[in-house]
C-alpha cells in the first residue's frame, strides 16, 4: 500500500531536549516536504527536498533541520525545541518535484513542547 | 510574493444546500499549480483536485465542482447538495517554482459544518 509514515504520532517533551520526527515513503517519490499546522494559519511549509541531498527552506524553517540521505526518508529534527514549536506536523511526498502532482500526506505528528 | 487567501473562516449550512468555498491567490509566475485538500475531523489530508495555470477548464466530479478564473486569480470550490460527511476543513494551496525548487503555500482553511 502506498503511504507516507510518520513517527511518532504523538509526543510530549520538554524545552531543549532534541527530538527527531521520522518520515518515510514507499512510492519512490522525489519530492518530500514538512509542514506545520496551527489554528487559523493553515499549513505552513517548513522545509522541502527535491531529491536526495537536496533540501531547501520553506516559509518557517527557523528552529528546524532536515536531511535527505535516502530517497525514502526525510526526518525533521528539532535540535532545541521550544514551546512555540508545539504544533501538528505533516510530512508529504509527491512523484514530481512538487509541481502538478498532488502531495500524499502522512497522518500527522502532534508535538507538545512544555 | 505568493499568497493564498481563504476569506471564509467557517461556513455552516443545512444538508442539501449548495455551498461555495472561495480561494484567491497571488503569484508572480505564469506557471503554477492549484490544489484543494480536505481535512475531515479524523485529521488526515485528502487530495481533491489540482489545476495548472494553463488549464482554465472548470471541472465537475459528482457533487463537487471547481471554477478556476485567472482573470480574478480565483479557484473556487462548490459542493452541490451538501451532506453531513462533507463537514471538514478545506484547504486551497498554490505550488510554484522558486529558485531551483518548488514551494507550496496553503490558505488558512475554511471549516465547513453541514447540519442534518
Amino acid at each position: 500500500e502506498a503511504q507516507v509514515t510518520q513517527n511518532p504520532r504523538y509526543l510530549i517533551t520538554v524545552t531543549g531536549k532534541k527530538l527527531t520526527v521520522t518520515c518515510s515513503q514507499n512510492m519512490n517519490h522525489e519530492y518530500m516536504s514538512w509542514y506545520r499546522q496551527d489554528p487559523g494559519l493553515g499549513l505552513r511549509q517548513i522545509y522541502y527536498s527535491m531529491n536526495v541531498e537536496v533540501t531547501d527552506k520553506g516559509d518557517v524553517p527557523e528552529g528546524y533541520k532536515v536531511s535527505r540521505k535516502e530517497k525514502r526518508n526525510f526526518p525533521l529534527i528539532l535540535e532545541s525545541p521550544s514551546p512555540n514549536q508545539t504544533s501538528l506536523y505533516f510530512c508529504a511526498s509527491s512523484l514530481l518535484p512538487g509541481s502538478n502532482q498532488p502531495q500524499h500526506f502522512g497522518d500527522g505528528t502532534r508535538l507538545s513542547i512544555l | 510574493a505568493q499568497k493564498v487567501t481563504q476569506a471564509q473562516t467557517e461556513i455552516s449550512v443545512v444538508e442539501k444546500e449548495d455551498v461555495t468555498l472561495d480561494c484567491v491567490y497571488e503569484t508572480r509566475d505564469t506557471t503554477y499549480y492549484l490544489f484543494w485538500y480536505k481535512q475531515p475531523p479524523s485529521g488526515e489530508l485528502v487530495f481533491l483536485i489540482r489545476r495548472n495555470s494553463f488549464d482554465e477548464q472548470n471541472e465537475i466530479s459528482g457533487r463537487y465542482s471547481w471554477n478556476f478564473q485567472k482573470s480574478t486569480s480565483s479557484f473556487n470550490f462548490t459542493i452541490t447538495a451538501s451532506q453531513v460527511v462533507d463537514s471538514a476543513v478545506y484547504f486551497c494551496a498554490l505550488s510554484e517554482a522558486e529558485g531551483g525548487g518548488f514551494k507550496t503555500i496553503f490558505g488558512a482553511g475554511t471549516r465547513l459544518f453541514v447540519k442534518a
